[in-house]
């Protein structure tokens, strides 16, 4: 019973390279999200996927692309990391409906040096 | 702009020693209010989700509350286990698929 699945778990990157960040859910969930969490900020939105083949920006999107692959995997991508995005980075999934349970990931530990 | 305020940042307490976290918000118009509980080096496990005003919803030993501006998440009688950071979200009606989240309240229960 895997549910979110995000790799990797810890990552170091200079100023300027790249990174994909992969997630895969198991939960036949139709909406996946990117969520980044900083001390004293909460979680933020960067993007989400309402459906396969929809992508959409969340509140802090700049610096980041997504692709939703297919129904199961929805990925993260920094094309010329900063410092300012170091954080921990969370993938969740929900089913459409009333409640928006996100089920989420146990995150990527992302440093920008 | 939806606005989620929690409080205290952190809090001890003795094994056994209830006592209630805050959710204070600010939306127009309330969808949901969420309650997360995130252990070290985890992501997020849901708790609650609570539709409008008046509404409970219980748990082991914890129970959520909801007013028209607040939340509150009770523990009774906490155990060392019990020990996360709970985190409270909101969605409004003009937030599409947004959750707002609050920065979360640090909960340590000593044995």
């Amino acid at each position: 019973n895997a549910g979110v699945t995000q790799t990797p778990k810890f990552q170091v990157l200079k100023t300027g390279q790249s990174m994909t960040l992969q997630c895969a859910q198991d939960m036949n969930h139709n909406s996946m999200y990117w969520y980044r969490q900083d001390p004293g900020m909460g979680l933020r939105l960067i993007y989400y996927s309402a459906s396969e083949g929809t992508t959409d920006k969340g509140e802090v999107p700049n610096g980041y692309n997504v692709s939703r692959l297919n129904k199961r995997e929805f990925s993260l991508r920094l094309e010329s990391a900063a410092p300012s995005q170091t954080s921990v980075y969370f993938c969740a999934s929900s089913e459409v409906g009333r409640g928006l349970t996100l089920h989420f990931g146990n995150g990527t530990r992302l440093t920008v040096t | 702009e939806d606005q989620v305020t929690q409080s205290p940042e952190a809090l001890r307490l003795q094994e056994g020693e209830s006592s209630s976290l805050n959710c204070s918000y600010t939306v127009s118009g309330l969808r949901g209010l969420f309650w997360y509980r995130q252990d070290p080096g985890k992501g997020p496990e849901f708790l609650f989700t609570l539709y409008s005003a008046g509404e409970e919803k219980e748990k082991e030993r914890l129970k959520a509350t909801l007013t028209k501006k607040e939340s509150f998440l009770h523990i009774t009688a906490p155990k060392p286990e019990d020990s996360a950071t709970y985190l409270c979200a909101v969605i409004s009606s003009g937030s599409a698929r947004q959750l707002t989240f609050g920065s979360g309240t640090q909960l340590t229960v000593l044995p």
